[in-house]
């Protein structure tokens, strides 16, 4: 079975173009989650979607995120304006149910800010 | 607010040197202690789900164990393909989504 499929793993850009990240959960999961990963914060979980429709996205930094799952099978995370600070390890994982369920991770898309 | 807390940040053994790493918790109401195995340049890889005190799970040269406040990541005889980061983290009940420790990175010399 193909897991969590993350496009693309890298992406380098300049401060203030649009990042657009891609997401393919695995098939059959219910639930979708966005997190970021930085040396100085770990892990935190910016969005998270059950059924399609978003849950929580008390996590997101700011206006300049946002995510959209249009269907069971695609989602995405923007970021518009892009800022040096958002440099980080971009991770999405799938569950079953979501309700404690076990999480997936894909493989992240490594995002450098210049 | 769920806290997970990992001891310690950084673990250095040499090949078949056993040891423990240590996540302590606080929660109101565990719904699921996981931890996780991450390598570098990857995504984190699920190892194990606890749910009460008491449990323990075991997989090649990990077990892992849970107590009301605390959970363990026995490592038995540890190779140098052992070496990664491990994370651990909690699911309480008023939560709909898990908090990350900030990880113990281990390193096994050969």
């Amino acid at each position: 079975d193909a897991g969590v499929i993350q496009s693309p793993r890298h992406e380098v850009t300049e401060m203030g173009q649009e990042v657009t990240l891609r997401c393919k959960p695995i098939s059959g999961h219910n639930s979708l989650f966005w997190y970021r990963q930085t040396m100085m914060r770990g892990l935190e979980l910016l969005i998270y979607f059950n059924n399609n429709v978003p849950i929580d996205d008390s996590g997101m930094p700011e206006d300049r995120f946002s995510a959209k799952m249009p269907n069971a099978s695609f989602s995405t995370l923007k970021i518009q304006p892009s800022e040096p600070r958002d440099s980080a390890v971009y991770f999405c994982a799938s569950s079953l149910t979501g309700e404690g369920d076990t999480q997936y991770f894909g493989p992240g898309t490594r995002l450098t800010v210049l | 607010e769920d806290q997970v807390t990992q001891s310690p940040e950084a673990l250095r053994l040499q090949e078949g040197e056993s040891s423990s790493l240590n996540c302590s918790y606080t929660v109101s109401g565990l719904r699921g202690l996981f931890w996780y195995r991450q390598d570098p340049g990857k995504g984190p890889e699920f190892l194990f789900t606890l749910y009460s005190a008491g449990e323990e799970k075991e997989k090649e040269r990990l077990k892992a164990t849970l107590t009301k406040k605390e959970s363990f990541l026995h490592i038995t005889a540890p190779k140098p393909e052992d070496s990664a980061t491990y994370l651990c983290a909690v699911r309480g009940g008023s939560a709909r989504q898990l908090t990350f420790g900030s990880g113990t990175q281990l390193t096994v010399l050969p």
